[in-house]
């Protein structure tokens, strides 16, 4: 099993450009959270699903969006990008029982 | 609203030495509780979890925490600390509802000293 992939592992945007962070599990989990990671803030919760078709908003949603139209994937869109979006972006699975969160290996997005 | 708290961005150890790692939580709920340790340039691995079976919880690589709830805290600990240890350890906090949502404390850097 892959476990939960993300991509792509680097990326370079400009103020203002768009664009989706890939995520991808093949666990058949229902629960999946997108989060970013700041020095010394640790990881905060961006947006999460309980579900195919299922979203809601975590603790710094602003400036993302998020859809999860199968149970498989849960792409992280940039409207916008800000150089305050610069981050390292984690997404996370889990079946919803007491298994805790699979994470994957990263995205780590710059900002100019 | 939950939340935990890490006492200490960094925690500096002599390899041989013991290894404690401080996490205090807070929940209207029983909690479960979790420890993930994050390698350089990695992705965050689950090390143990508190889902209220036993207070004493043992965990991979040799670490283990114990549930206080009279003291509302997690503690991390490792009798014996090797140099392959040095991390970033984080401690969170999942309420078992329909959200489901992990919530993460901002974590303690470990060095391990030769």
């Amino acid at each position: 099993n892959a476990g939960v992939t993300q991509t792509p592992k680097f990326q370079v945007l400009k103020t203002g450009q768009s664009m989706t962070l890939q995520c991808a599990q093949d666990m058949n989990h229902e629960y999946m959270s997108w989060y970013r990671q700041d020095p010394g803030m640790g990881l905060r919760l961006i947006h999460y699903s309980v579900g195919a078709g299922i979203t809601d908003q975590g603790e710094v949603p602003n400036g993302y969006n998020v859809s999860r139209s199968t149970t498989e994937d849960f792409p992280l869109r940039l409207l916008s990008a800000a150089p305050s979006q610069t981050s390292v972006y984690f997404c996370a699975s889990s079946p919803g029982t007491i298994g805790g969160y699979t994470f994957g290996s990263g995205t780590r997005l710059t900002v100019v | 609203a939950q939340s935990v708290t890490q006492l200490g961005s960094h925690v500096s150890v002599s390899e041989g030495a013991l290894v404690l790692l401080r996490c205090n939580y807070s929940s209207s709920v029983p909690p479960y509780l979790f420890w993930y340790v994050q390698y350089p340039n990695q992705g965050l691995q689950l090390l143990l979890k508190y889902t209220s079976a036993a207070t004493l919880v043992k965990g991979i690589n040799g670490f283990e925490a114990e549930f206080k709830k009279s003291e509302t805290s997690f503690h991390l600990t490792k009798p014996s600390a090797h140099m392959s240890d040095a991390a970033e350890y984080f401690c969170a906090v999942n309420r078992m509802d329909s959200s489901y949502k992990l919530i993460f404390g901002s974590g303690t850097r470990l060095l391990v000293r030769p």
